[in-house]
């Protein structure tokens, strides 16, 4: 089955303590994306990466890092999270990040930094 | 970069009334334009996406409509039915050569009356 899958799917940390989520594709998807969703805000993208080990930027990256070293694979690390990374985390692939294919998204992650 | 508005935050129709959702955007080399239907405690899903070389497109009860002139667009749900109340969220990408960023708009919570 095709899919995007993210662990854990709820996380209740403390601050300072690094983690990592994981988000894995099985589509050969070429594009994949992290976003975090915040009552009022809607979806805004934090990083994203058109191929391994091609990331960049998106619009709230401050405080995560990504890595894409197999195609299959995007992690978002938080090196030292905080309580204002309290949030749903959503990846998402598309086949190759052009306008005509469809962004795929993982089922989330429930996030708490106390 | 893109700021995307979205309005209204909520909209309450009756069963079979049409919901109309409005979205403005800033960047005018944005081109891509989809719509995302979210229910409740699931990810994001496409519904309907549309291009800056189209006016209007529709699928059965789903229509977006493009003004980039005005730099508006619009979902528009017809007879709608209980099983359409979700968070709809609207997105622009503003890179002519490929889609890469996303910008999403803060959401439209609809509920369905029966």
């Amino acid at each position: 089955e095709a899919q995007v899958t993210q662990n854990p799917r709820y996380l209740i940390t403390v601050t300072g303590k690094k983690l990592t989520v994981t988000c894995s594709q099985n589509m050969n998807h070429e594009y994949m994306s992290w976003y975090r969703q915040d009552p009022g805000l809607g979806l805004r993208q934090i990083y994203y990466s058109m191929n391994v080990e091609v990331t960049d930027k998106g619009d709230v990256p401050e405080g995560y890092k990504v890595s894409r070293k197999e195609k299959r694979n995007f992690p978002l690390i938080l090196e030292s999270p905080s309580p204002n990374q309290t949030s749903l985390y959503f990846c998402a692939s598309s086949l190759s990040g052009q306008g005509s294919d469809t962004q795929y998204f993982g089922p989330g992650t429930r996030l708490t930094v106390l | 970069g893109e700021n995307v508005e979205q309005h209204p935050s909520t909209l309450s129709v009756q069963e079979g009334d049409s919901a109309v959702i409005k979205c403005t955007y800033s960047d005018s080399a944005s081109n891509y334009f989809p719509w995302y239907k979210q229910e409740l405690g699931k990810r994001p899903q496409l519904i309907i996406d549309i291009r800056s070389n189209v006016g209007e497109k529709k699928d059965q009860r789903i229509a977006v409509t493009l003004n980039k002139t005005a730099k508006h667009f619009s979902l528009h749900i017809t007879e709608t039915q209980p099983e359409d109340s979700a968070v709809y969220f609207c997105a622009a990408t503003p890179s002519p050569y490929n889609f890469n960023k996303f910008y999403f708009g803060s959401g439209t919570k609809l509920n369905v009356k029966p």
